[in-house]
């Protein structure tokens, strides 16, 4: 069964990094793109962009184009989430979702707490 | 970008109501446009996908419309088990965009 599971909860400082994986089984990875989603506390979900799991290229919504960076270990079947100079405001659960026509298999999702 | 102006934002209703939860496009997006169910600490799921389809395992209880640039999302016999959040998302171009949710609570 295609199932997507991400790495643990993080506790982080603000300005460090944090680094979230999803790894992917039940379908060839390559055959689908990866979305990632943010949902701050009590918020709603916002799309943070997409990487093409075949050639690597991600593309990022306006929010986060900066410190954040999407990529690949594909021999791993896996889509990791870089997010660097953490803030406050970052403080969520991220989700990776497989798109096909559209985000249709998720993740757990990961809490990211920035916290000094 | 395109805007998803979803109503309400929290409602209460009855067990066996008729609910309706709506999204409207700022621009064109032609059908396609998902509703997610999400319940607390868990991710989305997709319900209705493309408008108006029902996705995998969904109850037929749900359903989805369009009317313009209005997308609708429909159930028809409320249960304990529809409580939850529920969020539309356009997928007709980049960058994608969510409505703001949802809230649906029993009265």
């Amino acid at each position: 069964q295609i199932q997507l599971v991400q790495s643990g909860p993080e506790l982080k400082k603000p300005g460090e990094s944090v680094k979230i994986s999803c790894k992917a089984s039940g379908y060839t990875f390559t055959d689908y793109a990866m979305h990632w989603v943010k949902q701050a506390p009590g918020k709603g979900l916002k799309w943070m962009g997409w990487i093409n799991t075949y050639t690597g290229k991600p593309t990022y919504a306006d929010d986060f184009k900066g410190r954040f960076v999407f990529s690949l270990e594909a021999s791993a079947s896996t889509a990791n989430l870089q997010i660097s100079n953490l803030k406050n405001e970052d403080t969520a659960t991220y989700f990776c979702a497989r798109g096909g026509h559209y985000p249709d298999y998720w993740g757990q999702g990961v809490m990211v707490t920035v916290s000094s | 970008d395109i805007q998803m102006t979803q109503s309400p934002s929290s409602m209460s209703a009855s067990l066996g109501d008729r609910v309706t939860i709506t999204c409207q496009a700022s621009q064109d997006i032609g059908n396609n446009l998902i509703w997610f169910q999400q319940k607390p600490g868990k991710s989305p799921r997709p319900m209705i996908y493309y408008a108006t389809n029902l996705a995998n395992g969904v109850p037929s209880r749900f359903s989805g419309s369009r009317s313009g640039s209005d997308y609708s999302l429909t159930i028809s016999s409320l249960e304990s088990e529809d409580m939850a959040d529920y969020h539309c998302l356009q997928y007709k171009q980049y960058p994608y965009t969510f409505g703001a949710g949802t809230k649906l609570e029993l009265k």
